[in-house]
């Protein structure tokens, strides 16, 4: 069966330090990855979205990046976080019809971040 | 670009009645998908139903079923028999025909807040 693992669930980290996110999908092969941030009371606004290993999009400028270094591996970082970089983060992966998948996501269960 | 637009901020409804949600959306696509997700106080993003552009038949699924008005670009959510588990943010969604990984990214409203009273 197909399965996202996403950690850590939750995470406080001072202002200035580094931060890694960590994505992982079982099951399935050549995803299509992506990064949301959800903040507080709204939508969900899509980061980073990746069609293969080391192919990375980015939607919003920002202060994170992110990469693939594994077909099934997806990573959110930033070298130093920003007080506006708060919120809840969400992986989550699709398959394309046209690769044998029904276009529809599958998401990981968050990680909260505050940034304090 | 697209934009999805979810007006009601809030929403409340009595067990066991009848609540419909409001999306519209705005695009120059002819063929895409639209989606409701559910996002429970556990923040995990449930699929609750999802309609493809080019079918004029309604999705339902169980108790949710969709009202999908292409040419006004409006696509509600209707939950049925509504339950205390159905406490939770919606989000209606659009998405692209994804030929490829480019078009198939999500874009979401702003959400629902819907409450279901005992």
């Amino acid at each position: 069966s197909q399965t996202i693992h996403q950690w850590p669930a939750t995470l406080v980290q001072p202002v200035g330090s580094p931060l890694s996110l960590e994505c992982t999908v079982e099951g399935t092969s050549n995803p299509n990855l992506y990064w949301y941030r959800q903040a507080a009371g709204r939508g969900l606004q899509l980061l980073f979205y990746s069609v293969g290993i080391g192919q990375i999009s980015s939607e919003v400028p920002q202060n994170l990046s992110a990469s693939r270094p594994q077909d099934r591996q997806f990573i959110l970082s930033s070298k130093k976080l920003l007080l506006s970089d708060s919120g809840f983060y969400l992986c989550a992966w699709s398959v394309a019809p046209a690769a044998g998948g029904d276009g529809g996501y599958t998401f990981g269960s968050g990680t909260r971040l505050t940034v304090v | 670009a697209q934009t999805v637009t979810q007006s009601q901020p809030e929403m409340s409804v009595q067990e066991a009645e009848t609540v419909t949600l409001s999306c519209t959306y705005d695009t120059s696509e002819n063929n895409y998908y639209l989606f409701w997700y559910k996002q429970p106080p556990s923040r995990q993003m449930i699929l609750v139903i999802r309609q493809e552009a080019y079918k004029q038949q309604n999705a339902t699924e169980n108790r949710f079923s969709v009202n999908f008005q292409k040419a006004a670009k409006s696509f509600s959510l209707k939950i049925s028999d509504s339950q205390l588990g159905d406490t939770a943010m919606y989000f209606c969604a659009f998405m692209k025909q994804p030929h490829t990984g480019a078009n198939s990214k999500l874009t979401f409203g702003k959400g629902i807040t819907l409450s279901v009273r005992p």
